[in-house]
């Protein structure tokens, strides 16, 4: 399966301020998907990033609060934008490609905390 | 309700037990079928993909009822590092898009 390299493993973050992720992964992939973790939650699907395209979020999610970008098939970020407490979170990287198996892998997550 | 339901637990189960987990899922149309592990502060790792024919790996087994629309994963002779949270996942419909169940926690104490 894919291996997946995500940073940072975990920051602290002023509130009204962004955290950029990044997720490289060591094979070509189609389609990059982006998730949220809540304390004590599941995942929570925020966005697909597609490369070549705008990145196709899910209900409750938005462009200009979560951009993404894809430059290339093995490269995508998550900023979150203008951040509050409600933001702590564990955000995580996925693919799922035709290189990669069945089932689909995930980053090792980026734990925020805003203060 | 949710598109994945799963009992919280948490099982505390001494070792060597066999545990069983089960997951119901409301999408008929789903098609993909997946018990992932996750442990305290790590990203979640597939376990084993759920086919209708039901699959073992190891001590592992899944079984899939697509009529019942329930998903089982059986855990024989409990190692103190089965000690995890266990998710139920399904694929929205013909989607990609994968919907996880909120993790069934599993404690095996010596």
């Amino acid at each position: 399966s894919a291996v997946i390299s995500q940073k940072p493993s975990r920051d602290i973050c002023q509130r009204g301020t962004s955290l950029t992720i990044q997720c490289q992964v060591d094979s070509q992939v189609t389609m990059m998907f982006w998730y949220r973790q809540q304390p004590g939650q599941s995942l929570t699907l925020i966005a697909t990033a597609n490369q070549g395209s705008e990145a196709t979020y899910e209900s409750g999610f938005v462009i200009d609060k979560f951009p993404i970008s894809r430059p290339n098939l093995t490269f995508s970020t998550l900023t979150v934008s203008n951040l509050s407490p409600e933001d702590s979170s564990i955000y995580l990287c996925s693919v799922e490609g035709e290189m990669t198996g069945p089932g689909y892998t995930f980053g090792s997550g980026t734990r925020l905390t805003v203060v | 309700r949710k598109e994945v339901e799963q009992d919280p637990g948490p099982f505390n189960v001494p070792e060597g037990a066999t545990v069983a987990f089960n997951c119901t899922y409301s999408n008929s149309a789903s098609q993909s079928f997946f018990w992932y592990r996750q442990d305290c502060r790590k990203e979640p790792k597939l376990l084993m993909s759920v086919y209708s024919s039901g699959n073992e790996d190891g001590r592992f087994t899944a079984q899939l009822n697509r009529a019942s629309q329930y998903i089982s994963l059986l855990i024989r002779d409990s190692k103190l590092s089965d000690s995890a949270t266990y998710l139920c996942v399904v694929n929205s419909g013909s989607s990609y898009k994968l919907i996880f169940g909120s993790g069934t926690r599993l404690l095996v104490r010596p």
